[in-house]
C-alpha cells in the first residue's frame, strides 16, 4: 500500500541554520504531497503542497520539491528561527480509492535553539 | 471565522466507559476526517465521511464508532473495546475536490483522551 518514510528526529539546529527533512513516499500513480507542521498541544497546519511531478510547492521560507525519479519530497528552509520549533508531517494524498486521504509518515520534530 | 472546533480539548476515562469526542466545522466542507496520534508514530485514520449519513472505516477502526447526521458534526466515540484508548484525537475535514486528488485538510486542536 501507499506509505510515507520521514527521517527520524529529533532534528536539532542552531538559529540560522539550514534545515532539510527527508521525506520520500511509495505509491500507486502520482499523488499529491504535502507537508504540514504540528506546533505543541496544537492540530496540523498545512505548510506547502505539491500537486504534480517537478512542482516546488513553498511557504515561510520553507520550500519542497515533487521529484518524481526518487521518490522524494524533502522539506528544506535556509536559515531556521526558534519560532520553526515543531514536529513537521510529510503526507500524501493516496489515490487508491475515491476516499482521497491523506497519508502520514511519522513526523519529525525539529527543535531550533537561540 | 471558519473552522474546526474540538472538544473537550483534555478527557478522563475509567476503563470500561465509552466516552464522545465533539467535532464541528463551519467551513462547509463536504468531507471529514477523524485521526488518531500517538507519540513519535504518525497519525493514523480511525473513520471519515464524505457525505452527511454516509461514513467508512479507516486503517485502526475497531473499537471506535462514529455518526455523520449533520454536514458540520461528525462525533466520535471512543468505546470500551478499544484497548489502548489513551492518545491525542485529531479531527480534519476537506473540500471534495473531485479527480484532482489536492485534498487539503484543516485540522482542529484536538482531543486528549486519557485512560486512568
Amino acid at each position: 500500500g501507499d506509505s510515507v518514510t520521514q527521517m527520524e528526529g529529533p532534528v536539532t539546529l542552531s538559529e540560522e541554520a539550514f534545515l532539510t527533512i527527508n521525506c520520500t513516499y511509495t505509491a500507486t500513480g502520482y499523488p499529491s504531497l504535502f507537508w504540514y507542521v504540528q506546533y505543541p498541544g496544537e492540530g496540523l497546519q498545512l505548510l506547502l503542497k505539491a500537486t504534480k511531478a517537478d512542482d516546488k510547492g513553498s511557504n515561510k521560507g520553507f520550500e519542497a520539491t515533487y521529484r518524481k525519479e526518487t521518490t522524494s519530497f524533502h522539506l528544506e528552509k535556509g536559515s531556521v528561527q526558534v519560532s520553526d520549533s515543531a514536529v513537521y508531517f510529510c503526507a500524501l494524498t493516496s489515490l487508491m480509492d475515491s476516499s482521497y486521504k491523506l497519508i502520514f509518515g511519522s513526523g519529525t520534530r525539529l527543535l531550533v535553539r537561540p | 471565522d471558519g473552522g474546526i472546533t474540538q472538544s473537550p480539548k483534555y478527557l478522563f476515562r475509567k476503563e470500561g466507559q465509552n466516552v464522545t469526542l465533539s467535532c464541528e466545522q463551519n467551513l462547509n466542507h463536504d468531507a471529514m476526517y477523524w485521526y488518531r496520534q500517538d507519540p513519535g508514530q504518525g497519525l493514523r485514520l480511525i473513520y471519515y465521511s464524505q457525505i452527511v449519513n454516509d461514513f467508512q472505516k479507516g486503517d485502526i477502526a475497531e473499537g471506535y464508532s462514529v455518526s455523520r447526521e449533520k454536514k458540520e458534526s461528525f462525533p466520535l466515540t471512543v468505546t470500551s473495546a478499544q484497548k489502548n484508548p489513551t492518545a491525542f484525537y485529531l479531527c480534519a475535514s476537506s473540500k471534495r475536490t473531485g479527480g484532482s486528488g489536492a485534498n487539503v485538510l484543516t485540522f482542529g486542536a484536538g482531543s486528549r483522551l486519557t485512560v486512568l
